[in-house]
């Protein structure tokens, strides 16, 4: 079956303590996203990549990074920079970045903080 | 700044009822509107608008796009309590990944 997967599917995070969300998809599409979801606000984009070994920031980039050494994978790390990190992330990806209708999203990655 | 404002954030409806969610936005470089129904986890894609004055409709749901106004609605007849989630409007601009609003949260009751 083809599709997108994110892992784990909740994750906890100590004050200071750097963390890794997983997202892989085996539908061999280029553009991979990742957005942060919060209580009663809409997806923002925090990086994407259009291509392997490319990504840009999106909105909400700081206290974040990524790699894209895969086709099929796009991990996520949230830095302790990132003051704020408990919330819901969800990843997407699409065969090219201008194919928006066609972004499918994984079941997400909810963050808590302990 | 590219803004997606949906209104009403929240709205709570008897079975059997209609209801109209509202989606306007100022972007620059439109290129579509989408409009996503997310329940528990991944939003699910429902519909793609492009042009003006064209209404898409999937079973009891129906969207249009406004683009003068720059506006769309989001219609569900006949309310059913699978309906309740959260419904989100999505901007598209020059291809660049999308810019979502807050989304309408819906709860319909039996």
């Amino acid at each position: 079956d083809g599709g997108i997967t994110q892992s784990p599917k909740y994750l906890f995070r100590k004050e200071g303590q750097n963390v890794t969300l997983s997202c892989e998809q085996n539908l061999n599409h280029d553009a991979m996203y990742w957005y942060r979801q919060d209580p009663g606000q809409g997806l923002r984009l925090i990086y994407y990549s259009q291509i392997v070994n490319d990504f840009q920031k999106g909105d909400i980039a700081e206290g974040y990074s990524v790699s894209r050494e895969k086709k099929e994978s796009f991990p996520l790390t949230v830095t302790s920079a990132q003051k704020n990190p408990t919330a819901f992330y969800l990843c997407a990806s699409s065969v090219t970045r201008a194919s928006a209708e066609t972004q499918y999203f994984g079941p997400g990655t909810r963050l808590l903080v302990l | 700044e590219d803004k997606v404002v949906q209104s009403p954030l929240s709205l709570v409806v008897h079975e059997g009822d209609t209801v109209t969610l509202n989606c306007s936005y100022e972007v620059t470089n439109f290129r579509s509107l989408l409009w996503y129904k997310q329940e528990k986890k991944a939003p699910t894609f429902l519909f793609m608008l492009t042009s003006s004055g064209i209404e898409k409709k999937s079973g009891r749901l129906s969207s249009i796009l406004d683009k003068k106004e720059l506006f769309s609605i989001l219609n569900i007849t006949a309310t059913q309590t699978g309906d309740s989630a959260i419904y989100l409007c999505a901007v598209e601009n020059s291809g660049y990944a999308l810019n979502f609003g807050k989304g309408t949260s819906l709860l319909v009751t039996p």
